[in-house]
């Protein structure tokens, strides 16, 4: 139950097209939901992030659709470029459970010239 | 505002020894929380420090400690390592507040443990 379920493992995108990364939950006292981007050798950035009285927050190119209902989230990245090649994590927070994270397995991101 | 700093980057340690990361946060975060990163397990919570106090703890042996220090800096340790202890060990920080709300964590670069 405090799994967060995360696909696909990894997605090859060519450049200018659109990559959408899924995330899957069973908690329902998770209530703040933020995705992560990853570099090799670096540490996760913080990239967006939703609650879930919110159905969709867009960032510049990145955008967080929420179905609280399926209980999914979803991470699309718009005209996605080269630079965006990265792990991607999405993650879960319960509100009385201070600075816990709960991880989805990561999605590695390739965007083609 | 400086970033997550972590120390050192890198260690090689051998088997049955015992090491000590650091992290200091944000200035101004009073949260840390400790992450171990494996290819096999993903990114699972150690614990998390708030004011000196742990107030938060994953599922990982006793074996791996932390504490936190009265400017918020701290420090994780694990005796007795075992090989499967390799991994990229992140911190992060919070604003966060004694009311367990969640705030939004940055992370450090990690420190790469390898056990031999």
């Amino acid at each position: 139950q405090q799994q967060v379920k995360q696909s696909p493992q990894s997605l090859i995108v060519q450049k200018g097209g659109i990559s959408i990364i899924n995330c899957a939950y069973e908690n329902t006292a998770f209530d703040y939901f933020p995705w992560y981007q990853q570099f090799p050798g670096k540490g996760p950035a913080l990239l967006i992030a939703i609650r879930p009285d919110v159905s969709e927050k867009k960032e510049g190119r990145f955008t967080i659709s929420f179905n609280k209902s399926a209980k999914q989230f979803s991470l699309h990245i718009m005209d996605s470029q080269p630079g965006d090649s990265a792990t991607y994590f999405c993650a879960a927070s319960m509100g009385n459970q201070g600075g816990k994270l709960i991880f989805g397995q990561g999605t590695e991101l390739s965007v083609k010239p | 505002k400086a970033g997550v700093t972590q120390t050192p980057r890198y260690l090689i340690k051998t088997r049955g020894q015992q090491v000590t990361l650091s992290c200091s946060p944000i200035s101004g975060h009073r949260s840390v929380s400790w992450y171990q990163q494996t290819p096999g397990q993903g990114l699972q919570f150690l614990f998390e420090y708030f004011s000196e106090t742990q107030r938060n703890k994953g599922n990982f042996p006793g074996r791996f400690s932390g504490r936190q220090f009265s400017n918020s800096r701290s420090e994780m340790n694990v005796s007795t390592l075992e090989l499967g202890d390799s991994a990229l060990y992140l911190c992060a920080s919070s604003g966060g507040t004694r009311d367990l709300l969640f705030a939004e964590a940055f992370f450090g670069q990690g420190t790469r443990l390898t056990v031999v």
